[in-house]
């Protein structure tokens, strides 16, 4: 199973505000920036988020997201049915020299 | 425009080599750190490499260490991987993607469209 633990499912109603969590350890996200990811099926993902809450250029600022300790989270707001992907949180891990990613989290638009 | 493009993947018996190539265009290549990503069929993303922008460091997951090498001709803007000894267990799609320039680790800013590895007899 993956280092960064996330609910493998979400679901809202456009209009709606939706958060999906990200939990590590302080060797991750205790000690190191989250960046979250979108993935359309058959698609490579896209960067989202990165250092905890920056979104690059582009990225509508209906996402955001913020860490606490060791879990950080990722909301939508004013939520779309194009917003309906798969989301990883990932970090580096220092116990283990590499990016960790989280299982991620399917996000159902009803 | 900013692109990676993997090549190399294919279908490959255990036990078997594969090298993977990513090409960099419309950026300066020798400025980023650069990984491998996969993706097994249906399930999520796992880091596979990391290597430098200067290619002095260099990082393998636990689960390849040993049996693949990450490496890069800033030169030529290319990225390779070097798999050996493959397993069934390495089938997967396999992304090549830029560390974002002065981001943290793990920020991934760019993406290739990926190359399927297959491992099978």
């Amino acid at each position: 199973q993956s280092v960064l633990t996330q609910p493998p499912s979400a679901s809202g109603t456009p209009g709606q505000r939706v958060t999906m969590s990200c939990s590590g350890s302080s060797s991750n996200i205790g000690s190191y920036s989250v960046n979250w990811f979108q993935q359309f099926p058959g698609t490579a993902p896209k960067l989202l988020i990165h250092s905890n809450s920056q979104r690059p250029s582009g990225i509508p600022d209906r996402f955001s997201a913020s860490t606490s300790g060791t879990s950080a989270s990722l909301a939508i707001s004013g939520l779309q049915s194009e917003d309906e992907s798969d989301y990883y949180c990932a970090a580096w891990d220092d116990s283990l020299n590499g990016v960790v990613f989280g299982g991620g989290t399917k996000l159902t638009v009803l | 425009q900013v692109q990676l493009v993997e090549s190399g993947g294919g279908l490959v018996k255990p036990g078997g080599s594969l090298r993977l190539s990513c090409a960099a265009s419309g950026f300066t290549f020798s400025d980023n750190n650069m990984n491998w990503i996969r993706q097994a069929p249906g399930k999520g993303l796992e880091w596979v490499s990391y290597i430098s922008s200067t290619g002095t460091t260099i990082y393998h997951a636990d689960s390849v260490k040993g049996r693949f090498t990450i490496s890069r001709d800033n030169a030529k803007k290319s990225l390779i991987l070097q798999m050996n000894s493959l397993r069934a267990d390495d089938t997967a799609v396999y992304y090549c993607a830029r560390g974002g320039y002065q981001l943290p680790r793990g920020a991934f800013d760019i993406w290739g469209q990926g190359t399927m590895v297959t491992v099978s007899s």
